[in-house]
C-alpha cells in the first residue's frame, strides 16, 4: 500500500542550525514526491518537487530509492522557516491525488 | 501562477443544516479536483476526487450521501456537507492541477464549525 511517513511531529532548532525533516515512503512504482509548506494562517504551498531537483528558500531534498526516503534539508535555518511541512506522494494512476505524511512542525528559535 | 479559490473561508452553522463550499480554479481548467479534510495539528486526509461531468470518487470511510460533491464545470467543484453535526467541524481544503502530471494547487481552505 502507498504510504508516506514523517516520524517527527515537531522539530525545534535554533536560528542558523542545520535542519533535516525526515520523510519515508512506501510505493511499488516509480515515486514522485513533493514537499509542501503551510505557514501560519496561509494555504498549503508547493515547496519542492523531486524531479525538478531545485533549491527553494535554501531547502533541498534528494530522493533516495534505496532507503525510500525524501528528506528535506536546509543548512542554516531561519526564523521565517517556522511552519508545518508535509511530504507527499502523487498517484498519477489515480488521477493525480496526493498522499500526505502526517506533517512536521518546524520551530526555529531566535 | 495557478490559483485556486475557495469560498467561504469560514462558516458557522447549526446542527442539522447543510453547508456548501465552493472551489474554483481561477486561471486554468481543472478536470479533476480533490477535497481534503484537515483536523487541528493533523495531516490532510483525502475525502474524494471530483471529476468534471461524472460522479466523484470517494475514499474509504467517507459517506458520499453526507458529503455531496458536484463538479459541474471545468472551473468549479462544490462540496456540500449535509445534515451537519459537530463532529463534521473541520478544515476543508480543495486542490486542483492545471495539467496532467503537474503539481496540485491548493485553496485557502474553509473552516467549518457546527454548533
Amino acid at each position: 500500500a502507498q504510504r508516506v511517513t514523517q516520524p517527527e511531529k515537531l522539530l525545534s532548532v535554533f536560528k542558523g542550525a542545520p535542519v533535516e525533516l525526515k520523510c519515508n515512503y512506501s510505493y511499488s512504482g516509480s515515486p514522485e514526491l513533493f514537499w509542501y509548506v503551510q505557514y501560519s494562517r496561509q494555504r498549503l504551498q508547493l515547496l519542492l518537487r523531486h524531479i525538478s531537483r531545485e533549491s527553494i528558500k535554501g531547502f533541498t531534498a534528494d530522493l533516495n530509492k534505496g532507503e525510500t526516503s525524501f528528506h528535506l534539508k536546509k543548512p542554516f535555518a531561519q526564523e521565517e522557516d517556522s511552519a508545518m511541512y508535509y511530504c507527499a506522494l502523487v498517484l498519477y494512476n489515480q488521477g493525480g491525488k496526493l498522499i500526505f505524511g502526517q506533517g512536521t512542525e518546524l520551530s526555529v528559535k531566535p | 501562477g495557478a490559483v485556486v479559490s475557495q469560498h467561504p473561508s469560514w462558516v458557522i452553522c447549526k446542527s442539522g443544516t447543510s453547508v456548501k463550499i465552493e472551489c474554483r480554479s481561477l486561471d486554468f481548467q481543472a478536470t479533476t479536483m480533490f477535497w481534503y479534510r484537515q483536523f487541528p495539528k493533523q495531516s490532510l486526509m483525502l475525502m474524494a476526487t471530483s471529476n468534471e461531468g461524472s460522479k466523484a470518487t470517494y475514499e474509504q470511510g467517507v459517506e458520499k450521501d453526507k458529503f455531496l460533491i458536484n463538479h459541474a464545470s471545468l472551473t468549479l467543484s462544490t462540496l456540500t456537507v449535509t445534515s451537519a453535526h459537530p463532529e463534521d467541524s473541520s478544515f476543508y481544503i480543495c486542490s486542483a492541477a492545471g495539467q496532467i502530471n503537474s503539481p496540485l494547487h491548493f485553496g485557502n481552505g474553509t473552516r467549518l464549525t457546527v454548533t
